[in-house]
């Protein structure tokens, strides 16, 4: 079946650091990626989103890009700010307008000033 | 937008108490799904409903759990009896089912502890 598989944290980076959170996939058919978020306190948010191969989703200065040879879909960003401290969740709905999302476990990421 | 809203935001009850959840969905969105968060487990899909008729419940831990979505601006999630390991965060989702597009929104929660 479809499963996500996310790297495992807490990741803890200095603000201004490069980000990168592994996620990787295993799916029939043409699933749509996600990448989602949840600050302290709050429901998940939708942080950025590819619905095809090749695509790039970006969002904040976050990107994800949906490579379908290495079933990835990991999340960049490029200098981390202090106000982006939350957990990260990877998620993949299957292709069509059924069905749910299938989220990974989720990587809390910290940064420190 | 006012967004999914759920309530309460946090209760505290009894074990052996009845305990009812409650979420009211983006206007419009007619798929709402019920999701658990524990440390342990992380997130979990206990029900969804398509057109407030539940399409996968094989989520739902046990006979104790129980979701009714009378119509489409409103569900509840019903815990009877409640138990300690029933403590977590459940979160409500709505979506709006339209081709490729699965624009989930959350609501803030609710955390349930069981003492």
């Amino acid at each position: 079946g479809n499963s996500v598989t996310q790297m495992e944290g807490p990741v803890t980076l200095s603000e201004e650091a490069f980000l990168t959170i592994n996620c990787t996939y295993t799916a029939t058919g043409y699933p749509s990626l996600f990448w989602y978020v949840q600050y302290p306190g709050e429901g998940l948010q939708l942080l950025l989103k590819a619905t095809k191969a090749d695509d790039k989703g970006s969002n904040k200065g976050f990107e994800a890009t949906y490579r379908k040879e290495t079933t990835s879909f990991h999340l960049e960003k490029g200098s981390v700010q202090v106000s982006d401290s939350a957990v990260y969740f990877c998620a993949l709905g299957p292709g069509g307008s059924q069905g749910n999302l299938i989220f990974g476990k989720g990587t809390k990421l910290s940064v420190k000033p | 937008d006012a967004g999914v809203i759920q309530s309460p935001r946090h209760e505290v009850t009894e074990m052996g108490q009845e305990v009812t959840l409650r979420c009211k969905p983006i206007s419009g969105h007619n798929s709402l799904f019920w999701y658990r968060q524990t440390m342990m487990r992380g997130l979990e899909l206990l029900i969804y409903f398509n057109n407030n008729v539940p399409i996968d419940d094989s989520g739902m831990p046990e006979d104790r759990f129980s979701a009714k979505m009378p119509n489409a601006s409103f569900s509840t999630l019903k815990i009877q009896p409640s138990e300690p390991r029933d403590s977590a965060v459940y979160f409500c989702a709505s979506r709006r089912r339209t081709g490729g597009e699965y624009g989930y929104t959350f609501g803030s929660g609710t955390r349930l502890t069981v003492v």
